[in-house]
């Protein structure tokens, strides 16, 4: 079956534009999850779904980030106003189940993120 | 709270070598632990996971990693590297309680030579 996909695969933007990011989980996932991979660094979780529900939205860097999730399926990350500090490769995971620890969390391509 | 330290940025060994990827972690409670590859332009891919039933855990590629509670740590090996193996390697821990956030270490960047 189909993988997570993630679109669009690269985004250059000028400071202070608002972008969208866009996540398609694999389908019956329920867990979705958000996380930032800055240059030569590890990934920082942003933020976790569980259904349209986004529990925990402690990892968004600031107000500037939001997402959302409709239908128990694609999610968008939107970040306002951005950053040269933003550029990093955004990436999205998804899981079945209600995200219980040990699941295997299935990762899409990403999208990077260029702010000029 | 929980943290993952993965020690040596870049490793480089010549092919048919042994691969030797080192991860320690901090966590109070007994942690669920993951390697993820990333190929260049690609996302993460999992390895192999240890989730507290066998210390010594097998997985995709001819990978292995053993879980050692007295020294905190989740190695990954592998007898013999092959040139396709030159990737990314990120060692994760999941949060404690609740749902799989995922913590990760900074990752290792492994080359492979002929």
């Amino acid at each position: 079956g189909a993988g997570v996909s993630q679109s669009p695969s690269n985004k250059v933007t000028e400071k202070g534009k608002d972008v969208e990011l866009r996540c398609d989980p694999i389908s019956g996932h329920t867990a979705l999850y958000w996380y930032r991979q800055r240059l030569g660094q590890g990934l920082e979780f942003l933020i976790y779904f569980q259904g349209n529900s986004a529990p925990d939205k402690s990892g968004l860097p600031s107000d500037r980030f939001s997402a959302e999730r409709t239908g128990e399926s694609v999610s968008t990350l939107t970040i306002q106003r951005t950053q040269q500090e933003d550029s990093a490769v955004y990436l999205c995971a998804s899981s079945f189940g209600r995200g219980r620890q040990g699941d295997t969390q299935y990762f899409g391509p990403g999208t990077r993120l260029t702010v000029l | 709270a929980q943290s993952v330290t993965q020690l040596g940025s870049h490793v480089s060994v010549s092919e048919g070598a042994l691969v030797l990827l080192r991860c320690n972690y901090s966590s109070s409670v007994p942690p669920y632990l993951f390697w993820y590859v990333q190929y260049p332009n690609q996302g993460l891919q999992l390895l192999l996971k240890y989730t507290s039933a066998a210390t010594l855990v097998k997985g995709i590629n001819g990978f292995e990693a053993e879980f050692k509670k007295s020294e905190t740590s989740f190695h990954l090996t592998k007898p013999s590297a092959h040139m396709s193996d030159a990737a990314e390697y990120f060692c994760a821990v999941s949060r404690s309680g609740g749902y799989n956030k995922l913590i990760f270490g900074a990752g290792t960047r492994l080359a492979v030579h002929p």
